[in-house]
């Protein structure tokens, strides 16, 4: 089992509906878990991360972690066509981190 | 604004050739990373630094070599390019390692190897 998955997509949705984006891991010793978004021919720019477990909001982004189920979730909210990119979770521990390999995700107007 | 900076978006070479990437960051960071990013496999992680003239193998170093002269600097070496290292490379910088907040990337330089 890879340390990270993630469902490559690509993920269509219409403008204004909730997007759930998700990722499993199998090391119990993640402490930080990220959330990048990537626009096409852009690197990657860290979205939002948490520590441990739990949710944090910021706007119309909510990241929640469930280390019981080793399952992490980006939600976002009345999405904009401005939010289609690629979104790569990722993780960390003992300084090195793990890079899921990316949802692309589109928004249609 | 943090800045890293990477010296080509765009870069065509032949096979065998030595191609150098450039990274350079204005943020005074410790460590300094070079990752590639291949559809269906991801971010995969070639070499870090964490000091001057330090380095460490990442997941994938076979076939590269790095050097880091100066603290803002670290260059990525494909001392005989191959067909099998067209791809995006990413560089990104922190001052934290393993801390997220404190890591960022640069645009990233498509290479293609012909």
């Amino acid at each position: 089992q890879k340390e990270v998955e993630q469902d490559p997509g690509p993920l269509s949705v219409p403008e204004g509906a909730i997007v759930s984006l998700n990722c499993t891991y199998s090391n119990s010793a993640f402490q930080y878990f990220m959330w990048y978004r990537q626009y096409s021919r852009k690197g990657p720019e860290l979205l939002m991360y948490t520590y441990s477990s739990g949710n944090k909001e910021d706007g119309r982004f909510t990241a929640q972690v469930d280390k019981s189920s080793k399952y992490i979730s980006l939600f976002i909210r009345d999405s904009q066509p401005s939010d289609s990119a690629t979104y790569l979770c990722a993780m960390s521990a003992e300084n090195k981190i793990i890079f899921g390999k990316g949802t692309r995700l589109h928004i249609l107007p | 604004d943090v800045k890293v900076t990477q010296s080509s978006r765009y870069l065509v070479k032949r096979t065998g050739e030595k191609v150098f990437l450039e990274c350079v960051q204005d943020m005074d960071h410790e460590n300094m990373f070079w990752y590639r990013q291949d559809p269906g496999l991801g971010l995969r992680l070639i070499y870090f630094s964490y000091d001057v003239k330090m380095k460490e193998k990442g997941d994938i170093p076979e076939g590269y070599s790095v050097s880091r002269e100066k603290k803002e600097r670290f260059s990525l070496i494909l001392e005989s390019a191959s067909t099998n290292q067209t791809s995006m490379y990413l560089c990104a910088s922190s001052l934290v390692m393993g801390a997220p907040d404190t890591q960022y990337f640069g645009p990233g330089t498509r290479l293609t190897v012909l």
